[in-house]
């Protein structure tokens, strides 16, 4: 059981080049989270999916495209990158159904820099 | 004026102590608080979660909620060194229908000196 996974651990991009962040979890959850960390400022949710078909924005969507691939995968992309993306991206997901006292798991995150 | 308020710290604590962090939030219908705990460069890691007023208790952690004052708390006693760590302070909003939309204060940095 390896919780919620993330890949790639470490990327470096340039100014307009395009990623995929990508997200696994196996604890049959329904709601999957993609965060950013940046210093000082907290995390800040990005997109969510409550259900597999569904996703939503959160508080800074812009500049990010999600997909619910299926139940357990949820990808982040940035189609043109920017220096302000410079951060740490956390994916997380809850038991389903998301209520208001679940716990939220995280996956070990991706630290990216963009150039 | 952001929605959690947490002071960023760093806070230092002597080990054995009681540490006492403190979280405000801005939207008084918030339905349910939760702390959450973050080692440098990993994760983070659920603690407690509280949605009703007053403390609750788990281990040496206790959490505590005044709605009325829009103020949660987390106490740690008997600080121990491996409890260094940033701590989150996170909200849910209401409204939040069918997913744990998590509005997270900026955290706030705990070191415990031996």
């Amino acid at each position: 059981n390896a919780g919620v996974t993330q890949t790639p651990k470490f990327q470096v991009l340039k100014t307009g080049q395009s990623m995929t962040l990508q997200c696994a979890q196996d604890m049959n959850h329904n709601s999957m989270y993609w965060y950013r960390q940046d210093p000082g400022m907290g995390l800040r949710l990005i997109y969510y999916s409550a259900s597999e078909g569904t996703t939503d924005k959160g508080e800074v969507p812009n500049g990010y495209n999600v997909s619910r691939l299926n139940k357990r995968e949820f990808s982040l992309r940035l189609e043109s990158a920017a220096p302000s993306q410079t951060s740490v991206y956390f994916c997380a997901s809850s038991e389903p159904p998301a209520g208001r006292t679940d716990t939220q798991y995280f996956g070990p995150g991706t630290r990216l820099t963009v150039l | 004026q952001k929605e959690v308020e947490q002071n960023s710290g760093p806070l230092s604590v002597p080990e054995g102590a009681i540490a006492s962090l403190n979280c405000t939030y801005s939207d008084r219908g918030s339905q349910s608080f939760f702390w959450y705990r973050q080692y440098s460069g990993k994760s983070p890691e659920l603690i407690m979660f509280i949605y009703s007023n007053g403390d609750k208790e788990d281990g040496r952690f206790t959490a505590q909620l005044n709605k009325a004052s829009q103020y949660v708390s987390l106490l740690i006693r008997d600080s121990q060194p491996s409890d260094s760590a940033t701590y989150l302070c996170a909200v849910m909003p209401p409204g939040a229908q069918g997913a744990q939309k998590l509005v997270f204060g900026q955290g706030t940095r705990l070191t415990i000196n031996p």
